[in-house]
């Protein structure tokens, strides 16, 4: 089963642009990870955020996490052609047996 | 860094045949393995977990007859898709987990396009 909802479903802009998307939860977390997916491959690993945490960068990649919401975003500033994915939250629970539950994805374009 | 290698990458196969999907972690030790199936434009949905030397623990609604998950090694998960059908086709990811401590955290393979025709 799904975790939750990823939000946009998609998202189009134009290269320069910050990309910004969210994904809500449904159960307790011990982290919640972003992956990005390019078409018809496997899964990149972006960056991680514990539950303890609130806010975490990672180059042009800024993750915010909000426990009492139960949600999470990610922004990808001065977007490039090469950003054009699809990402995906997943978040893991020790007592769920540490295994990933992904959100819906998010499809993002970002056109030159 | 952390690498699975997952084969085939694609698979073409007849109706009621057996296929098998390797996926091996080249450089660490995988204590658990999961696999995954999506959908086109859809996101990863877990089929089950398995760890070494154990049965596989299935999600609610796999059939464990029809997806035989093997996890000999450390560093060795099989899928087989027994019987395979138009509807099991579908794309096929693994993913192995490592020693977290070690900075191995989940690292995914490349995946399997699996096409029954």
């Amino acid at each position: 089963s799904q975790q939750g909802e990823e939000d946009p479903q998609a998202l189009s802009i134009q290269e320069g642009e910050n990309a910004t998307m969210n994904c809500s939860y449904k159960t307790s977390i011990n982290n919640l990870q972003w992956y990005r997916q390019n078409s018809g491959r496997g899964l990149v690993h972006l960056i991680l955020i514990r539950s303890n945490e609130r806010e975490k960068h990672s180059g042009r990649l800024r993750v915010t996490l909000d426990t009492s919401k139960k949600s999470s975003s990610l922004l990808i500033t001065a977007s490039r052609a090469a950003d054009t994915a699809s990402y995906f939250c997943a978040t893991v629970f020790k007592a769920a047996g540490n295994k990933l539950t992904f959100g819906g994805g998010t499809r993002v374009l970002v056109k030159p | 860094g952390a690498v699975v290698s997952q084969h085939p990458s694609w698979v073409i196969c007849k109706s009621g045949t057996s296929v098998k999907i390797e996926c091996r972690s080249l450089d660490f030790q995988a204590t658990t393995m999961f696999w995954y199936r999506q959908f086109p434009k859809q996101s990863l949905m877990l089929m089950a977990t398995s760890n070494e030397g154990s049965k596989a623990t299935y999600e609610q609604g796999v059939e464990k007859d029809k997806f035989l998950i093997n996890h000999a090694s450390l560093t060795l998960s099989t899928l087989t898709v027994t019987s395979a059908h138009p509807e099991d086709s579908s794309f096929y990811i693994c993913s192995a987990r490592g020693n977290v401590r070690r900075g191995y955290g989940y690292t995914f393979g490349s995946g399997t396009r699996l096409t029954v025709v």
